[in-house]
């Protein structure tokens, strides 16, 4: 595998129901993205892990809930979501040192909350 | 607050020559970025700026004015694989990149 994975690529789940997103980096990057996809909206930027710890949240719903077990993996878990959450969910990377902040995004799950 | 503003969507002729334009308001800056999303994939990286002028990479040139708060991403020669949506992206104060809404670009034969 090369680059930024995720798993899955499509989800459709229930409001009662708890699922968790992967991602996996093979770059070698010290810094994690999970970001929101709405149709015609900027992306959302959710949480960030440098170093394996968050250091930033943008005030999202405790109904998600990150984990980052080490600078190749990141995981985001959902819980009890609503329908306002479907969305394509973006997962990205990059190394944060000197002047490249330049991430690279993983193919995204797309999904959907019935 | 910050703002990232570009035009929802655009419409080329193949073989054309179409500019995507780009404002931007934001806490300090550390760069441009833009990036090529095609439908259902992953965002990838096209140009980064941080000083002002132009930045030609084959087909594609990426400008930036930051007097004027301002970027364009050029496209050459375009080409029906060209169909796709462009986002802009600037790097604030706390390195944490504010991402425009993107403009969906249509090439049409």
């Amino acid at each position: 595998e090369t680059g930024v994975t995720q798993t899955p690529r499509h989800l459709v789940m229930g409001m009662t129901n708890k699922k968790s997103l992967k991602c996996e980096q093979h770059l070698g990057h010290n810094a994690m993205y999970w970001y929101k996809q709405s149709a015609k909206k900027p992306l959302e930027l959710m949480f960030v892990y440098s170093l394996e710890e968050r250091v930033e949240n943008n005030s999202v719903p405790s109904r998600f809930s990150p984990e980052c077990p080490n600078s190749s993996h990141l995981f985001l878990h959902l819980h009890t979501l609503q329908p306002e959450d479907s969305a394509l969910y973006l997962c990205a990377s990059s190394q944060e040192e000197g002047a490249s902040y330049e991430q690279y995004f993983g193919p995204g799950t797309r999904l959907t909350v019935t | 607050g910050q703002n990232i503003d570009q035009p929802t969507e655009m419409t080329a002729t193949e073989g054309a020559i179409v500019q995507i334009n780009c404002t931007y308001q934001t806490s300090g800056f550390n760069g441009l970025f833009w990036y090529q999303q095609h439908a259902g994939e992953a965002p990838t990286f096209l140009s980064y700026n941080v000083l002002d002028g132009l930045e030609e990479k084959g087909r594609f040139s990426s400008f930036l004015s930051r007097s004027k708060g301002y970027s364009y991403l050029l496209l050459k020669e375009l080409q029906m694989k060209d169909s796709a949506s462009y986002l802009c992206a600037v790097l604030d104060s706390n390195y944490q990149l504010i991402w425009g809404a993107g403009t969906k670009l249509i090439i049409k034969p």
